[in-house]
């Protein structure tokens, strides 16, 4: 089975400022999926960030960024220039390729606040 | 289009008694995940359904239960109900059995308490 570790319960920065989420995860797999979820205060999960174990490429989309080490089995989300409306919970999660019915295994999650 | 819709809302139940929670997945898609989120933990996935089939389970007991209409929707059931089964219930649509290259869309969720 695998687990999702994220060591950081809560982080705050400046309005404009670039803050790193780190992520761990333990698997013996070899064909995965990660994810970085956000869940604002309204609840609703929503996708931030696909990453798949075979792409050596980090994936990025707009302001969000990744970097992924498969070697040290470590998921950081970078988030630039952040805003205030990226306050909430992320939440990073783990799926084998293998097939989807297994779900997606989450980590504790990380508070972020930014400040205005 | 609608996106993935949960019903009720809240609800407060007492132990013992049993609970079901319905969703309705986003439009195409035809795939239903449950997940329990604990407060203050992230979401743990309970089970998935596809083809009115249950195809996967997480490591919950029994007590725990689904079921698949034809029309996609879901209702997840909950027995003899335990102080710890108290958490935001999440349900999450997908399409084609939930392939990781498909996105999960998650509705708003249905905060469970019992006394």
């Amino acid at each position: 089975a695998q687990t999702v570790t994220q060591s950081q319960p809560e982080m705050s920065v400046q309005e404009a400022e670039t803050v790193t989420l780190s992520c761990t995860y333990d698997t013996s797999e070899s064909n995965y999926y990660l994810f970085w979820y956000k869940q604002p205060p309204s609840r609703q999960m929503i996708l931030v960030i696909r990453q798949e174990a075979y792409k050596q490429q980090n994936a990025t989309e707009n302001r969000f960024s990744v970097n992924f080490q498969k070697a040290a089995k470590s998921f950081s989300l970078k988030i630039s220039d952040s805003q205030l409306g990226d306050t909430a919970m992320y939440f990073c999660a783990f799926m084998y390729s293998g097939g989807g019915a297994d779900g997606l295994t989450f980590g504790k999650g990380t508070h972020l606040i930014i400040q205005p | 289009d609608a996106g993935v819709t949960q019903s009720p809302t809240h609800l407060i139940k007492t132990r013992g008694q049993q609970v079901t929670l319905r969703c309705s997945p986003k439009s195409g898609h035809d795939t239903v995940s449950w997940y329990q989120q604990a407060l203050g933990q992230g979401p743990q996935f309970i089970f998935q359904y596809y083809e009115e089939e249950e195809r996967q389970r997480g490591n919950f007991p029994d007590r725990f239960s689904g079921h698949q209409f034809p029309n996609y929707s879901s209702e997840l059931n909950v027995n003899a109900l335990l102080l710890g089964d108290s958490a935001l219930y999440l349900c999450a649509s997908s399409s084609r059995g939930g392939q990781a290259t498909d996105t999960q869309y998650f509705g708003p969720g249905t905060r469970l308490t019992v006394l």
